[in-house]
């Protein structure tokens, strides 16, 4: 397997523009997570997903990001508008449930988002 | 609410062992997990505790007193590609909320 893919890994906007990271998990995953990271913050969990249906997206910081899952091999991290404080890496992971707890998540290499 | 604390950095020497604690407070715990990550790199994982105790896995151990709500990762050994930060991650519930520390950077020195 390839591992999870995020796409693109460099982002460089303008404030005001629509953003797209987009996320295909590990085949046979059946959750899938959103974090972004900052110096700041750290890596903060933004949404996650099970079975391609949003759980808990308490950490979506405002109504600009949105994320959706339409299928079990794709999911999308939207902001619209961008901002400049929006500039981080954000990285989505994946995991299946395992009875015993030990749920590992798997992380993709990142998209680093640069809004200018 | 919840808070999970860890030092934000450390140095140790190459073959020397080191030990980076982790205190959290939250509700429903259900397991610790360290991750390693490196710079510019994700983060992959190292460990993970549920019941308290030691978990022995290779040159890295990691340790779980839920009581005290605290944990630590011993890196014994060290080696210079162990240089990078070591997050702790408490989850939460009987599901996948995963929650993360800010991360102990930590550098090892010929």
């Amino acid at each position: 397997d390839a591992g999870v893919i995020q796409s693109p890994r460099h982002e460089v906007t303008e404030m005001g523009q629509e953003v797209t990271l987009r996320c295909k998990p590990i085949s046979g995953h059946d959750y899938l997570f959103w974090y972004r990271q900052t110096m700041m913050r750290g890596l903060e969990l933004l949404i996650y997903f099970n079975n391609n249906v949003p759980i808990d997206d308490s950490g979506m910081p405002e109504d600009r990001f949105s994320a959706k899952m339409p299928n079990a091999s794709f999911s999308t991290l939207k902001i619209q508008p961008s901002e400049p404080r929006d500039s981080a890496v954000y990285f989505c992971a994946s995991s299946f449930f395992v009875p015993s707890g030990l749920d590992e998540q798997f992380f993709g290499p990142g998209t680093r988002l640069t809004v200018l | 609410g919840q808070n999970i604390d860890q030092p934000t950095e450390m140095t140790a020497t190459e073959g020397a062992i080191v030990q980076i604690n982790c205190t959290y407070q939250t509700s429903g715990f259900n397991g610790l997990f360290w991750y390693q990550q490196h710079a510019g790199e994700a983060p992959t994982f190292l460990s993970y505790n549920v019941l308290d105790g030691l978990e022995e896995k290779g040159r890295f151990s990691s340790f779980l007193s839920r009581s005290k709500g605290y944990s630590y990762l011993l890196l014994k050994e060290l080696q210079m590609k162990d240089s990078a930060s070591y997050l702790c991650a408490v989850r939460r519930y009987n599901n996948n909320d995963m929650r993360f520390g800010a991360g102990t950077r930590l550098t090892v020195k010929p």
